[in-house]
């Protein structure tokens, strides 16, 4: 049962223009949603985050979004750079949970020059 | 700084042996973590461990084994290896507080079983 999902695999966006990578989950318990980023052959780094009490947490060109009634959550990114092209992962927790993180399944954004 | 380091990078297994992946952080981190990554899926999380002398369970333990000696170490042994044990492992460590922003992970290890 995934507690975490991305419903899209891949993504491609012109450079400049915005990319938005979704994220839904199950489960109302969770405290925080984190969005990672990983290249190939390498672990994933943390990008942004945000809690549960609020709807939109921005840090430069990303800006995540959350809907709690819908249980989504929502990243963008703008504008797209090459450089931008990973894989995003969606992630949550519970804060009484030992810090173990749920992972979605990513989403691989390809930016084009 | 060096993080989180796994090792090894790379290795090959044959079906039944055994092996430990190594794990260290130098973050004097509490919380330490091993997760799996399978194509095209997410990470799921294998075993984790809050402190010293104290390791759990998490999604997908079975088949392997951890142990935490040390707040820096935290290895994963697989016993009798199986091909469904093909697979990225990476290792993962934070202080515990905040909004989970302060988890690190190392690079990964990539396992074949053949």
């Amino acid at each position: 049962d995934q507690q975490v999902k991305q419903n899209s695999p891949s993504l491609s966006v012109q450079e400049g223009r915005i990319s938005i990578l979704n994220c839904d989950y199950t489960n109302s318990m969770f405290d925080y949603f984190l969005w990672y980023k990983k290249y190939p052959a390498e672990g994933p780094t943390f990008l942004i985050s945000i809690s549960s009490i609020k709807d939109k947490n921005e840090d430069g060109r990303f800006t995540v979004f959350l809907n709690k009634s819908a249980k989504h959550l929502s990243l963008h990114i703008v504008p797209s750079q090459p450089g931008d092209s990973a894989v995003y992962f969606c992630a949550a927790l519970r804060g009484d949970s030992s810090y173990k993180l749920i992972f979605g399944s990513g989403t691989r954004l390809l930016v084009r020059p | 700084n060096a993080g989180v380091t796994q090792t090894p990078k790379f290795r090959i297994l044959k079906i039944g042996q055994s092996m430990t992946l190594q794990c260290t952080q130098d973050m004097n981190h509490n919380y330490m973590y091993w997760y799996r990554q399978d194509p095209g899926m997410g990470l799921k999380l294998i075993y984790y461990s809050v402190g010293a002398g104290i390791t759990d369970k998490g999604e997908v333990p079975n088949g392997y084994n951890v142990s935490r000696s040390t707040t820096e170490d935290f290895p994963l042994r697989l016993e009798l290896a199986a091909p469904s044990q093909t697979s990225v492992y990476f290792c993962a460590s934070t202080r515990g507080e905040g909004a989970g922003n302060t988890i690190y992970f190392g690079e990964g290890s990539w396992l074949t079983v053949v």
